[in-house]
């Protein structure tokens, strides 16, 4: 598609069920990103996923997180048992291959609340 | 560990001036820096990037200065517009490829 494309762009959840977040990445893109970003804060590195290596999983806050990207194109960010402290805006961003330049590009974010 | 972080969080400018938003960083591998633009409901969008070898570049009403002794990164925005309006996150990698950014400088311009 022409941009990242992130779905559902806003989710209301309860504490304690699960979530799963879509990404659909520009196509040819074959580095995705997943950050977290809190009210009024910076962005916070998840997991970042390359071609067919495996995906860096350091930023994961715990082990309720998890993220798999299907075919090298779609990803899907799952939460399980959600906290209120998951509440946040998730973003996707994928590029090229090596990722400098200006080949990071952003979904509009999907906006968790956990009430 | 390491962090990105910038000096404040907020700058209001008459629409017309030059706007100066700072940023330091604290890994001194970091050889890549990047300047996003995020403005409200949207994700983050480039606006420049500069490499480790280099201490200016310029790009449209915008440029971005590297001084590597200090570990200080800044963005100059030429006659500020009400467009400009934003939240402005720097960015850097060591060559990891994820970027790790920082906190973000709200600018507001006035009319």
């Amino acid at each position: 598609g022409a941009g990242v494309s992130q779905s559902p762009s806003n989710k209301v959840t309860e504490k304690g069920k699960d979530v799963e977040l879509r990404c659909d990445p520009i196509s040819g893109h074959t580095a995705l990103y997943w950050y977290r970003q809190s009210l009024g804060q910076g962005l916070e590195f998840l997991i970042y996923f390359q071609g067919n290596s495996a995906p860096d999983k350091s930023g994961l806050p715990s082990d309720r997180f998890s993220a798999e990207r299907t075919g090298g194109s779609v990803s899907t960010l799952t939460i399980q048992r959600t906290q209120q402290e998951d509440s946040a805006v998730y973003l996707c961003a994928s590029s090229l291959a090596g990722g400098q330049g200006s080949g990071y590009t952003f979904g509009s974010g999907t906006r968790l609340t956990v009430v | 560990g390491e962090s990105v972080g910038l000096h404040l969080p907020t700058l209001s400018v008459q629409e017309g001036d030059n706007s100066i938003i700072n940023c330091a960083y604290s890994n001194s591998a970091s050889d890549y820096f990047i300047w996003y633009k995020q403005e409200s409901g949207k994700g983050p969008q480039f606006i420049i990037d500069i490499r480790s070898n280099m201490d200016k570049r310029q790009g449209q009403r915008v440029t971005v200065l590297l001084n590597k002794t200090v570990k200080h990164l800044s963005l100059q925005i030429a006659a500020t517009q009400p467009g400009d309006s934003a939240v402005y996150f720097c960015a850097e990698t060591t060559g990891r490829r994820a970027l790790t950014f920082g906190s973000g400088t709200r600018l507001q311009v006035q009319p």
